[in-house]
Parts: structure tokens; C-alpha cells; sequence
């Protein structure tokens, strides 16, 4: 399962790092994307990153504001989104590729407001 | 990218209608298409991947086809659990886009 962090609230500008932590399957042998949901909207591919090498790729819109990092020895992997604007809010998840998207974290509520 | 066209955007039906959802890529994407159902507050669920293929758990009334550019969903007999918003998605190549989605609401 992938487990996320609590909801975050920041203002305009500001940085924020959400978590997904893994738990029964092998870390490394899967890709982990991110994708999210505005509020009323669809779904939006945000990143991946290999959980072996570590290697990543981002949605050209998030270029420059986003990373994505594991953790190897604790099976966690980090997204940090920085400049955050207001349409920024929205639901953030996690998601195991293995046959498409098989596994989802919970998400991960973002509000960014003045 | 990839572009994914899905239609219709909202459909109204009965328990125990049979609907179908379809989905289109602007190229050919093979058989790299999943179809994900959401409820309100949820997460996304692996519904079908590959096109056709049913990940274990998910009932028999769904079903997928198609590949190239064009592919359906299909729901054999609607039931109450069913209503939901659906999305298709391309793992073809990255970026990994997602159909706009279809809003099922009970008639």
C-alpha cells in the first residue's frame, strides 16, 4: 500500500515536500508517479520517478518547480513543489506502475491561499 | 504529448443498463490504455489495463476493447455501486495523460 502525508495549507510563493511511504512490495522494483486532482477537475500527471536508480521525469508545466526524491532505506518517496500559486490547490496522490496504475496512496489535500 | 479524447463527459442511466464510454488517442498507443474508476473523495481504482484485461477483484460486467487509437469501456449491467466518474489513461509514453473524464449519474 502507499500511504501519504496529511493536508498541507500554504500561502502564495511558499515551498511544499508531501511523502508517500511504501509497504508490501519491493521498493525498488517499480516506478512511482505522482498525479493530481484539482477541486471539480480531472486528473493531471504531475511526474514519475524510478525507485531503483532514482531517475525522473516531469510534466513540462511543472519543469523548474517540482522534484521528486526516494528514500531507499525507509521506502519513501518525496515531491517538492515550490512557488506554489493558487492553482496549485488540489488533491495530490502517488501511484505504483506496475500493470498501469495499480496501487493509489490516499492523497494528499494541498490548499495554497493568502 | 499524447492527447486523450474521452466522451461522453456525463452519461444518465438505469440499474441494469448496459453503457459504454469511449476513448480516442491523437496516435497509435497499442493496447497502453487503462480505464480508472473514481467516487467522490477517493482515489482513482485500476478498473481494466491493457485495454482489456481485469486487474483480480474487479467485477466481470466491466469490460475494454479496442487498441491503436480507439477504445471502449462497457459496463454490462449497471448496478448501484457503478455510479462514479471514469477515466482513461495512456502508459504509451510519458507524459502518462489521462482522458477528461465521464461523470455516470443514476436516471
Amino acid at each position: 500500500q502507499l500511504v501519504q502525508s496529511g493536508a498541507e495549507v500554504k500561502k502564495p510563493g511558499a515551498s511544499v515536500k508531501l511523502s508517500c511511504k511504501a509497504s508490501g512490495f519491493t521498493f525498488t522494483k517499480y516506478y512511482l508517479h505522482w498525479v493530481r486532482q484539482a477541486p471539480g477537475e480531472g486528473l493531471e500527471w504531475v511526474g514519475i520517478i524510478n525507485l531503483s536508480g532514482g531517475a525522473t521525469s516531469y510534466a513540462q508545466k511543472f519543469k523548474g518547480r517540482v522534484t521528486m526524491t526516494r528514500d531507499t532505506s525507509t521506502s519513501t518517496v518525496y515531491m517538492e513543489l515550490r512557488s506554489l500559486k493558487s492553482e496549485d490547490t488540489a488533491v495530490y496522490y502517488c501511484a505504483r506502475k506496475s500493470n498501469a496504475f495499480d496501487i493509489w496512496g490516499q492523497g494528499t489535500k494541498v490548499t495554497v491561499s493568502s | 504529448d499524447i492527447q486523450m479524447a474521452q466522451s461522453p463527459s456525463s452519461l444518465s442511466a438505469s440499474v441494469g443498463d448496459r453503457v459504454s464510454v469511449t476513448c480516442r488517442a491523437s496516435q497509435d498507443i497499442s493496447n497502453s490504455l487503462a480505464w480508472y474508476q473514481q467516487t467522490p473523495g477517493k482515489a482513482p481504482r485500476l478498473l481494466l489495463y491493457a485495454a482489456s484485461r481485469l486487474p483480480s477483484g474487479v467485477p466481470p460486467r466491466f469490460s475494454g476493447s479496442g487498441s491503436g487509437t480507439e477504445f471502449t469501456l462497457t459496463i454490462s449491467s449497471l448496478q448501484p455501486e457503478d455510479y462514479a466518474s471514469y477515466y482513461c489513461q495512456q502508459y504509451y509514453s510519458t507524459p502518462e495523460t489521462f482522458g477528461q473524464g465521464t461523470k455516470l449519474e443514476i436516471k
